[in-house]
């Protein structure tokens, strides 16, 4: 069964700060990996969708690498705002329909 | 254009009722799924839809009926509720499975029973 792991739980930085959030699965066997970001009371928003043959992707301030021997991915944030502030999941698809997530880093950068 | 929308945003029930929570989307989306969210355990799924009357059991499918009768609505029923399935649920679509696209998420609707 696919267990989904993400360290640490929470983090708090001071603004400017370069982060890496992190995420390990247990079967490697994996269609693809994503990344969400979720605000307080809101739904879930994809950040970044790593195919099981890519390293890499990324967005503006945002890069997703995906390690899939090893189980890992990582999130990386450069030069964090507090508008950065907010839980971010990883999820990941094996060779079904389903994506199983991981609980989340709680996010907080304060001016 | 509305995205995923969910209703009721909350909902309080007592032990024994039952509801329905609605799921609808405007994008022509062939996949349609349900969550739900505790506290320190992630998102878990339900029940997910590939497409017009096509449903199948997630992670936690027990206590929970789902129908897909239109592409547009994945309706989400609770027989019974307990107090276990007090929790906030989210509806997610996207355009084909899960291959390479994205999810798309409702606001989430919080229920809560006594």
């Amino acid at each position: 069964k696919q267990e989904v792991t993400q360290i640490p739980a929470a983090l708090s930085v001071p603004e400017g700060e370069n982060l890496v959030l992190n995420c390990s699965f247990t079967d490697s066997a994996i269609y693809n990996l994503q990344w969400f970001r979720q605000d307080p009371g809101k739904g879930l928003t994809s950040l970044l969708l790593i195919q099981s043959s890519q390293r890499e992707q990324t967005s503006g301030r945002l890069n997703a690498s995906l390690d899939k021997s090893s189980g890992r991915s990582t999130l990386y944030i450069a030069a964090s705002q507090p508008g950065d502030s907010a839980t971010y999941l990883c999820a990941v698809r094996g060779n079904t329909d389903k994506l199983i997530f991981g609980t989340g880093t709680r996010l907080q950068v304060f001016p | 254009n509305a995205g995923v929308t969910q209703t009721p945003k909350f909902q309080v029930l007592k032990t024994g009722q039952s509801m329905t929570l609605q799921c609808a989307q405007d994008m022509n989306h062939e996949y349609m799924s349900w969550y739900r969210q505790d506290p320190g355990m992630g998102l878990r799924l339900i029940h997910y839809s590939v497409g017009a009357g096509i449903t199948d059991q997630g992670e936690v499918p027990n206590g929970y009926n789902v129908s897909r009768s239109t592409t547009e609505d994945f309706p989400l029923r609770l027989l019974s509720a307990a107090p276990s399935q007090t929790s906030v649920y989210f509806c997610a679509s996207s355009p084909q499975g899960l291959g390479a696209n994205v999810l798309t998420f409702g606001a989430g609707s919080r229920l809560t029973v006594l």
